[in-house]
């Protein structure tokens, strides 16, 4: 139990347009799901956490107007990087928070990650 | 405000010697505990969690992480290393009160020689 899928695994796109990446918990509901940036040979940082029903709370210096996030359903998530650059190239990695009423106390799944490349 | 430290950025090790990664946290409120491991160009799985209950976690493939509250560390250790273990792991904490983010060290590679 506890899969996250992500989509797509990789994306290509030119300078400018924007990019949409799907994050679904598959076999649970996720009230919380949080997203992630991953720069070669570094850790995780924490773009924003995404609620169902409500808007992302970002972290500081992440530009909300950049990447729009959308918790649309309780298995869905989406990141869209608006007007893509080469700086925006990464690894985008999605994680779903198990239900507070399953037990296992802040418990994350996390997706499989999106290799983004901006040309 | 909570922090992760892991100590070394690279371990290596041959196969069969003991694993032992290190991870020291800095929490103001009783800190749940996390150990997850990346294989390249995937996300990240649980290896195992310290939320309150025993000090000695036991988690999958071997590992385990003893929590010290007095050192205020978390290090995940496995008897015998095989070559399937190289991989990235990482450290995290997170409280109730911060709506269950998570705080990530910097990640120590491990490298499992024949």
């Amino acid at each position: 139990g506890a899969v996250v899928s992500q989509h797509p695994s990789r994306v290509i796109c030119k300078s400018g347009t924007s990019v949409k990446i799907e994050c679904r918990s598959l076999d649970f509901q996720a009230t919380t799901m949080f997203w992630y940036r991953q720069f070669p040979k570094k850790s995780l940082m924490l773009m924003a956490t995404s609620n169902e029903g409500s808007k992302a709370t970002y972290e500081q210096g992440v530009e909300k107007d950049k990447f729009l996030i959308n918790h649309a359903s309780l298995t869905l998530s989406t990141l869209t990087v608006t007007s893509a650059h080469p700086e925006d190239s990464s690894f985008y990695i999605c994680s779903a928070r198990v239900p507070p009423t399953s037990g296992r106390a802040n418990e994350q799944y996390f997706g499989p990650g999106t290799r983004l490349t901006v040309t | 405000a909570q922090s992760v430290t892991q100590l070394g950025s690279h371990v290596s090790v041959s196969e069969g010697a003991l694993v032992l990664l290190r991870c020291n946290y800095s929490s103001s409120v009783p800190p749940y505990l996390f150990w997850y491991v990346q294989y390249p160009n995937q996300g990240l799985q649980l290896l195992l969690k310290y939320t309150s209950a025993a000090t000695l976690v036991k988690g999958i493939n071997g590992f385990e992480a003893e929590f010290k509250k007095s050192e205020t560390s978390f290090h995940l250790t496995k008897p015998s290393a095989h070559m399937s273990d190289a991989a990235e792991y990482f450290c995290a904490v997170s409280a109730n009160n911060q709506g269950g983010k998570l705080i990530f060290g910097q990640g120590t590679e491990l490298s499992v020689k024949p």
